[in-house]
């Protein structure tokens, strides 16, 4: 089975809108850390934002929260107000305590409008 | 991009050839891992490396590969013979530690390609 599993190959937003990148996730392990990372065209992976399994809070980090659905195995990334900077492909990760790699998803593609 | 060096960028050889990528890790940080992304996929794990150790290489291939992180210096991934299906980015990562969550911190990405 997928450990993350991202089910928009690509998305649309019109500028200054919110826009929500989908991830669920697939783990037994009850410690576990999800993570979101930005891809520009440029290549390099850029950390975003970060969500422990114990947190009761969901993260935030400026435009970037992390809708964190414990239950449902999600961890689904909200962009607020998105600009035309924030068009990339993105990626959710996991790790878990026991293990030692992040497992990412196939990404999302994300544009912004204009 | 907080400090993670990879070099080259860009690294083309004839199929056969040895490829070697080199990574530095953040200061301070003494994890490296490497991942290997495929166009239009996601990373893909390859190998977790400590200071002359290696900590898990579940995810690199049999053969060709290989990877050191000595004492002293970066960090090397090294694909002996290479052949067209090794053409991908290769990313390095490091962390603090592996006790928690740290969040890895990636270098640019080497950009392989094989002619």
């Amino acid at each position: 089975a997928q450990k993350i599993t991202q089910t928009q190959p690509g998305m649309f937003v019109q500028e200054k809108e919110a826009v929500t990148l989908d991830c669920t996730y697939d783990t037994s392990d009850q410690s576990y850390g999800l993570f979101w990372y930005k891809q520009p065209s440029s290549g390099e992976m850029i950390f975003l934002i970060y969500q422990g399994s114990y947190d009761e809070q969901n993260a935030t980090e400026g435009r970037y929260s992390l809708n964190f659905q414990k239950a449902r195995k999600s961890a689904n990334l909200v962009i607020s107000a998105s600009q035309l900077g924030d068009s990339a492909m993105y990626f959710c990760a996991m790790r878990e305590l026991t293990g030692n790699q992040f497992y990412f998803g196939t990404g999302t593609s994300l544009t912004v409008i204009p | 991009n907080a400090g993670v060096m990879q070099n080259p960028r860009h690294l083309v050889r004839r199929r056969g050839q040895e490829a070697r990528l080199r990574c530095s890790p953040m200061k301070g940080h003494s994890h490296v891992y490497w991942y290997r992304q495929l166009p239009e996929e996601g990373l893909k794990f390859m190998v977790y490396l400590q200071k002359e150790n290696i900590i898990d290489e579940s995810g690199m291939p049999k053969e060709r590969f290989s990877a050191e992180f000595p004492k002293e210096g970066p960090s090397i991934l090294r694909i002996q013979q290479v052949v067209r299906g090794d053409s991908a980015a290769y990313f390095c990562a490091s962390s603090p530690g592996d006790g928690s969550f740290w969040p890895q911190h990636f270098g640019d990405g080497t950009r392989l390609s094989i002619l």
